[in-house]
């Protein structure tokens, strides 16, 4: 089976960063994906990882280790519009599962 | 505007119908997905499709099929429609077929099965 663990809810202040985590589970590994939802909008691709290390990508990047199952996603100076779920998504052989989203809410 | 079309919008249904969704992918994008997201299961990947061929397959119910068609446009069928099937479908396209292609996602139909 595959389980993808991220935290429900986050909440930050506008300029700060925060790193918000993902675990998983999986028995043929493909690599994992980090999406951005806003409410009543598309999910878009932020990042994607298959080895081990962090991606860096503007104001965000993404960490993986596969050994341990563990991933996050960094945002720094964080802007109101950041306010959004974050969605870890794991690509397994012919399957992609994803966590259920943590919504991180920034406050002024 | 991501580049992918999906239509319609919004489809209100009664239980046992059977409806179709058509997604149209960016221009160039040969792969299509199609996703399911309610608000007790979240975001789930149903199928993948690359240059008219099954790819990848997720969590996809036998009730539901899917197909790509020539032009790369493709249709997602839902039948034997239940209650629970009511959720937003997205449809997504990329360039390529693996795994760690960047995919841009349509904004959805919103199914009511009522």
């Amino acid at each position: 089976g595959q389980n993808i663990d991220q935290p429900t809810e986050m909440t930050a202040t506008e300029g700060a960063i925060v790193q918000i985590n993902c675990t998983y589970q999986t028995s043929g590994f493909n690599g994992l994906f980090w999406y951005q939802q806003h409410a009543g909008e598309a999910p878009t691709f932020l990042s994607y990882n298959v080895l081990d290390g962090l991606e860096e990508k503007g104001r965000f990047s993404s960490f993986l280790s596969r050994s341990k199952g563990y991933s996050y996603l960094l945002l720094k100076e964080l802007q109101m519009k950041d306010s959004a779920s974050y969605l870890c998504a794991v690509r397994d052989n012919n399957d992609m599962r994803f966590g259920a989203g943590t919504r991180l809410t920034v406050k002024p | 505007d991501s580049g992918v079309t999906q239509t319609p919008k919004h489809l209100i249904t009664a239980t046992g119908q059977r409806v179709t969704l058509r997604c149209s992918p960016r221009s160039g994008d040969l792969s299509v997905y199609w996703y399911q997201q309610s608000l007790d299961q979240g975001l789930q990947f149903l199928i993948q499709y690359y240059n008219g061929e099954e790819r990848a397959k997720g969590n996809i119910l036998e009730r539901f099929s899917a197909q790509q068609f020539p032009d790369l446009h493709s249709e997602l069928n839902l039948s034997s429609l239940e209650l629970g099937d009511s959720a937003l479908y997205f449809c997504a396209s990329s360039v390529g077929g693996g795994p760690s292609t960047e995919a841009f996602f349509g904004q959805g139909t919103r199914l009511t099965v009522v």
